[in-house]
């Protein structure tokens, strides 16, 4: 069974201070996307990473794709009450089914 | 601004009766997927589609959930009968998606939140 785990599954810290969320595989994925869901919405795509090593940033969050394409790491710097919510990592595969592997999510709460 | 939107978004049933869910993907896309979102087991994929037809319904309980797409701009799930244990909250998602791609992405409705008593 092709897994993503995500570490930690819950975390709660104090607006300013910054987190690491993390998402590994035993499996390789041509691609791996995060998603930020909030309370009675549905998940909202952040960003794909397709490259071994890629980085990409969005604002306060930067992305992290593994060398092997097994794992990826989503830090946010400086949190703010509005990054409170779920997110989700999910990996497609190379034959591109449009079918992603979604891990279990972590739940991120930022207190003022 | 293209979305996916389900009805109902809240539903509270009894034991026994049918259920109906929505979806009306965004106007383009090819493939169109639902989830199952509970506490426990997280975002769980029941079925999808690609022209409307099915690809892999695996993730689905085959005695009581059946997922039909009608035409292209309605996608159903229902749940005949209903138990407590399908209490849960069912998404929707659409995407384009194309072998010359090397990814696709999905864009999700709100869900629809059932309850069944």
């Amino acid at each position: 069974t092709q897994l993503l785990e995500q570490s930690p599954q819950f975390l709660s810290i104090q607006e300013g201070e910054n987190l690491t969320v993390y998402c590994n595989s035993s499996s390789v994925f041509s691609s791996l996307q995060w998603y930020r869901q909030e309370p009675g919405e549905g998940p909202v795509l952040l960003v794909t990473v397709v490259t071994g090593g890629e980085v990409k940033k969005l604002k306060r969050l930067t992305f992290q794709f593994g060398d092997a394409r097994k794992d990826s790491s989503l830090h946010i710097t400086a949190a703010q009450p509005g990054d409170t919510g779920l997110y989700l990592c999910a990996g497609g595969r190379s034959s591109n089914t449009g079918k992603l592997i979604f891990g279990q999510g972590t739940t991120l709460q930022v207190k003022p | 601004d293209a979305r996916v939107t389900q009805t109902p978004r809240h539903k509270v049933t009894e034991m026994g009766q049918e259920v109906t869910m929505r979806c009306q993907p965004i106007l383009g896309h090819n493939t169109v997927f639902w989830y199952r979102q509970t506490m426990m087991q997280g975002l769980e994929l029941l079925a999808y589609f690609r022209n409307r037809a099915p690809l892999d319904d695996s993730g689905m309980p085959k005695d009581r959930f059946s997922a039909e797409m009608p035409d292209a701009t309605l996608a159903t799930l229902k749940i005949q009968p209903s138990e407590p244990r399908d209490s849960a909250v069912y998404f929707c998602a659409s995407g384009l998606v194309l072998r010359t791609l090397r990814y696709n992405e999905q864009f999700f409705g709100p869900g629809t939140r059932l309850t069944v008593l």
